[in-house]
Order: C-alpha cells, then structure tokens, then sequence
C-alpha cells in the first residue's frame, strides 16, 4: 500500500494564477482532509468529505474549492492563488467509523504564491 | 476559545536522555487526545490516541498521559535515539464531531549524539 499519495510535492505560482492539488489514498478510507500547515501555527482544516461525492467546509476554506468524484481522490483547487495561500499543504485520511480514527498524513506539498 | 498549547516550543537533548513534552488544552466537550511525530519535511504520524477514560498509553519507548481533569496531557520519550528528533504535535478532537480537531503548534525536538 502507498497509504495517502500528494501531487505535486513542490509548486510556485504567481498571483492569480490557478492550480489543483491531488491527494489520492488506497486504503478505502471514507473520510479525506485538507490541511494547511503554517510556520507558529498548527495545522487548519480546508475542506473535508465524508464520503464519494461530499465536501464539506473546515476552518479556513476561502479562496480554495474541493471535489470528490472518487472514493480514493480528493482535489483542493486554487482559482485564484495570493501570496496568502504560501503554506505547506497536507491532505490526510480516516475510515470513518467514528471519532477515535487514525488520520493518515500524505508527505505534504509545499506552495509558494509570488 | 478552543485552544490547544503545547510546551516548550523547543527542546535539545542528548542521545539516550529521557523527555517529557507537555499539553494543556481547554477544548470542550473533549473526545480524545492524538500525539503525533512530524519529521522534517514529512507529514505527522499518529504515535497515541487517548480517550477520557484512559490514563496512560504507550507505543515503544513513547508514553502518553491524560489528566481530563485539569486538561493535561504529557508525552514521555524513554532513553530517546538519534531518530526522535522531530515535532510532536498535540492533537485535541471535540465530542460529537469526528472532524472538529484542535492543533498544538508543536514541540520541537532535536536529540544529539
């Protein structure tokens, strides 16, 4: 198993510019996250999806958008990328049985918006 | 205000030392508590997952304690090794939600020979 898979690993855009990240897991997980990881700060949920075809809004979710066509893919785009968005970006999943599932972390993608 | 602190924010010591990283948090209602390892450049690995009823839980030479109580919990790493080095992140999940979690900023920990 490769367990939660990121692309790209590194990425710099310009501002205004647009871009998806892909996060892909094996496991059969229901439940699929996206994080954004800041120097002085811990991790804060963007998005999630419980399941095929959901998402939902976490802390943070302006200026970014998700899908979730397929069970093992869950996408988190940029429309319109500011310097803001500069963070490290991890996506992360669970079973979905409940409150005490492991979360599994992708390696991250690091973006910087110049 | 959910919060979840963690402390020291860093932290040097020598190869085959013991440590104690610690957790205070004020989230309510309270679930469980995760400790996660981040190695540079990697993303966070679950080490313990604790609930209200538990006390103490170990993996390997990791130790985790939870006082429910006065909202405290404690990561304790045994005769620690040159790999240790990493941030350990304190994780706090809300009751009733399996996707409302509360982040430590981290301890981070480098081990030298």
């Amino acid at each position: 198993n490769a367990g939660v898979t990121q692309t790209p690993k590194f990425r710099v855009l310009k501002t205004g510019q647009s871009m998806t990240l892909l996060c892909a897991q094996d496991m059969n997980h229901e439940y699929m996250y996206w994080y954004r990881q800041d120097p002085g700060m811990g991790l804060r949920l963007i998005h999630y999806s419980v399941g095929e075809g959901t998402t939902a809004k976490g802390e943070v979710p302006d200026g970014y958008n998700v899908s979730r066509l397929k069970k093992q893919n869950f996408l988190l785009g940029l429309e319109s990328a500011a310097p803001s968005q500069t963070s490290v970006y991890f996506c992360a999943s669970s079973l979905g049985r409940g409150g005490l599932d492991t979360q599994y972390f992708g390696p991250g993608t690091r973006l910087t918006v110049l | 205000k959910n919060q979840v602190e963690q402390s020291p924010q860093s932290l040097i010591i020598l190869e085959g030392k013991n440590c104690t990283l610690q957790c205070n948090y004020t989230v309510s209602p309270f679930s469980n508590l995760r400790w996660y390892k981040q190695d540079t450049g990697r993303g966070p690995v679950s080490l313990t997952i604790m609930t209200f009823s538990e006390n103490t839980k170990s993996n390997g030479r990791y130790t985790a304690t939870l006082d429910a109580d006065t909202k405290q919990s404690s990561l304790h790493i045994t005769a620690s090794q040159l790999s240790d080095s990493a941030s350990y992140i304190c994780v706090v999940s809300a009751s009733l939600s399996t996707n409302q979690f509360y982040f430590g900023t981290g301890t981070s920990l480098t081990v030298i020979p």
